[in-house]
């Protein structure tokens, strides 16, 4: 089955600086890789999304790459703020199948 | 547009009694998703729903763990008899249809806390 690592698992940055988590998959039939942002307490919500037939997407200050060739995709955060603080999910997604397996996820603080 | 509503938020009980969760999904979505999570760390899918259908329940521990959706809304969650490492969150998502359409909202979870 698919497995997904995640990497850091722990994150600190100051306010303004950028921020970048990385994801490896292993199963390349996966193609679509959602990131879930969690707040302490809260229910996991998808903040983007990226499918196999695109290299990069971007959504204000946030963006997603995808490199296929090497199964890994990254999250990047500019200009970072203190409410960015979170814990990121990456996933890898069949989406035919309907299947998605998670990372362990990343714990993401900015400080003030 | 309601989201998707669990209950019970919060639920301790002793080891070997059974629990139920409950999950009720967006409505109009068919696809519906429990999913186990423990503390630092990801969802883990335990079964997978396509309207009534289970179409995937592979990661289900089936000799404790029950689930049904009988018409093929809101679904219910059993454990018994439960053991002290079955503690974690347990989620609840839904999305319209796998396929085309594959954002999962989540619930806010259930709690559990086997003592």
């Amino acid at each position: 089955g698919e497995n997904v690592e995640q990497h850091p698992s722990t994150l600190s940055v100051q306010e303004g600086d950028s921020a970048v988590i990385k994801c490896t998959y292993s199963d390349s039939a996966s193609n679509y890789f959602p990131w879930y942002k969690q707040e302490l307490g809260k229910r996991p919500q998808l903040i983007i999304d990226i499918r196999s037939n695109v290299g990069e997407k971007k959504d204000q200050r946030i963006a997603v790459t995808l490199n296929k060739t090497a199964k890994h995709f990254s999250l990047h955060i500019t200009e970072t703020q203190p409410e960015d603080s979170a814990v990121y999910f990456c996933a890898a997604s069949i989406l035919d199948a309907g299947k998605s397996t998670f990372g362990d996820g990343t714990t993401l603080t900015v400080k003030p | 547009e309601a989201g998707v509503v669990q209950s019970p938020r919060y639920k301790i009980i002793e080891k070997k009694q059974p629990v139920a969760f409950w999950c009720n999904p967006i409505s109009g979505h068919n696809t519906l998703y429990w999913y186990l999570q423990n503390l630092g760390q990801g969802p883990e899918l335990l079964i997978r729903y396509e309207n009534e259908e289970a179409v995937d329940d592979s990661q289900l521990p089936k000799d404790r763990f029950s689930a049904e959706r009988l018409k093929g809304v809101d679904s219910t969650l059993k454990i018994q008899p439960a053991e002290l490492g079955d503690s974690a969150v347990y989620l609840c998502a839904s999305s319209l249809r796998a396929g085309v359409f594959n954002e999962q909202f989540f619930g806010p979870g259930t709690r559990l806390t086997v003592l």
